[in-house]
Parts: C-alpha cells; structure tokens; sequence
C-alpha cells in the first residue's frame, strides 16, 4: 500500500513563473491539506481539499491555489513566484474530513525560487 | 500566526538520558495534539498524540503530558537513543483538522 506520495521531488523555478505540485493521498484517504515548510520552521498549513472543494485556508495569498481531482489526487499552484516562496512543500492526507488522527504526510516537494 | 510555541529550538543529550520538549497554545478550540517526527529529506512522521480528556498517554518510551488549564503540553522520550536524532514538532488541530505546527526542536542524542 503506497503512501502519500508527491511530485516532482525537486524543482527550481526563476521568480514570477508559476508552478504546480502533485499529490496523490494514501489509499483509502479523500482529505488532503498542503503544508509549506521554510527551511528550519514547522510546516506552515495552506488549505485543505475534501470533495474536490478547498475547506479551509490558512494564511497564504491567492498566489496559492489548488484543485483535487475526483480521485482525491491533488494540485497546489503557485503563481508569480517570490523568493520567499523556496520551501518544502508538503501534502498530507487523511481518511476523511475530521479524522484528525490519521494524517500522512508525504515526503515533499523543495521548491527553489532563484 | 504562532499558535503553537515549541521550546526549546534545539537539545542535546545523552545516550540514556531523558528529553524533554515542550509547547504552549493560544486557540481553545484546539482538540487533538500530535508530535511528529522529522528526518532530514522526510515528511513528518506521527509519533504519539493526545487528546484533552486526559492529562498524560504513554507509547513505549514516548510519554506526552498535557496540561489543559495552563495550555501546554510537553514530549518526554525516556531512555533517548541515537536513532531518536531528528526534529520534532508539536502540533495542534481543530476539529475541521486544521493544523498548526509548533517551530520545531532539533534534538541531538549522543552516544
């Protein structure tokens, strides 16, 4: 049984090109949350995804956005990219909305904004 | 937005000694806390959680205590092994399952 798993692993991009990250959840799961991770900070958390609807958002601009797709899979999208931006990208799932016990992070996406 | 304070930032010990890291939050409508454990190149790893009905859970040699009038809770991991060496992060959650994650402490054991 595969986990949550993220693509691509690495990726470097020049300031104002947009991006796009890729996450599939764990077998089972259909709620995912995108977390960005600065380097020596805890995950900081973007929103959340569960019927293919963002459910809550934490404090990013709407440079940030996403899509889940019917087969819970996920998008985070980045646009006009900033320096500040350069981080680890994390998505992590859950079997359902609420389920505050289960929540699988993947291993990431590190985005370096040059 | 620092919801969850973690202190300390960074913590050394011995092989066989006890670590201890603990955090404060500010939301009361926090109702799950877990810790997690990070290796460089990893995602997070849940640990050990606890939810505020009770004031302490033990896993193997991990122990967390939770204070909920003083709104705080702490990890302790007793008898710290070398494998132990990674970053740590509290955490708090709503019952939507919004996350907020505590700055981290690095935690060196040696041997």
């Amino acid at each position: 049984d595969a986990g949550v798993t993220q693509s691509p692993t690495h990726l470097i991009k020049t300031r104002g090109q947009q991006v796009t990250l890729r996450c599939s959840p764990k077998s089972g799961h259909d709620t995912v949350s995108w977390y960005q991770q600065a380097l020596g900070q805890g995950p900081q958390f973007i929103f959340q995804y569960y019927e293919e609807e963002e459910r809550q958002r934490g404090n990013f601009p709407d440079r940030f956005s996403g899509h889940q797709f019917p087969n819970y899979s996920s998008e985070l999208n980045v646009n006009a990219l900033l320096l500040g931006d350069s981080a680890l990208y994390l998505c992590a799932s859950s079997p359902l909305r609420g389920a505050q016990e289960t929540q699988y992070f993947g291993p990431g996406t590190r985005l370096l904004v040059l | 937005q620092q919801q969850v304070k973690q202190s300390p930032q960074s913590l050394i010990v011995q092989k066989g000694g006890i670590s201890i890291i603990n955090c404060a939050y500010e939301n009361t409508a926090f109702d799950y806390f877990p810790w997690y454990q990070q290796f460089p190149g990893k995602g997070p790893a849940l640990l050990i959680a606890i939810r505020p009905d009770v004031s302490e859970k033990k896993e193997g040699r991990f122990t967390i205590s939770f204070n909920k009038s003083a709104k705080q809770f702490s990890l302790h991991i007793m008898d710290s092994q070398p494998g132990d060496s990674a970053t740590y992060f509290c955490a708090a959650s709503n019952p939507n399952n919004d996350m907020r994650f505590g700055a981290g402490t690095r935690l060196t054991v040696k041997p």
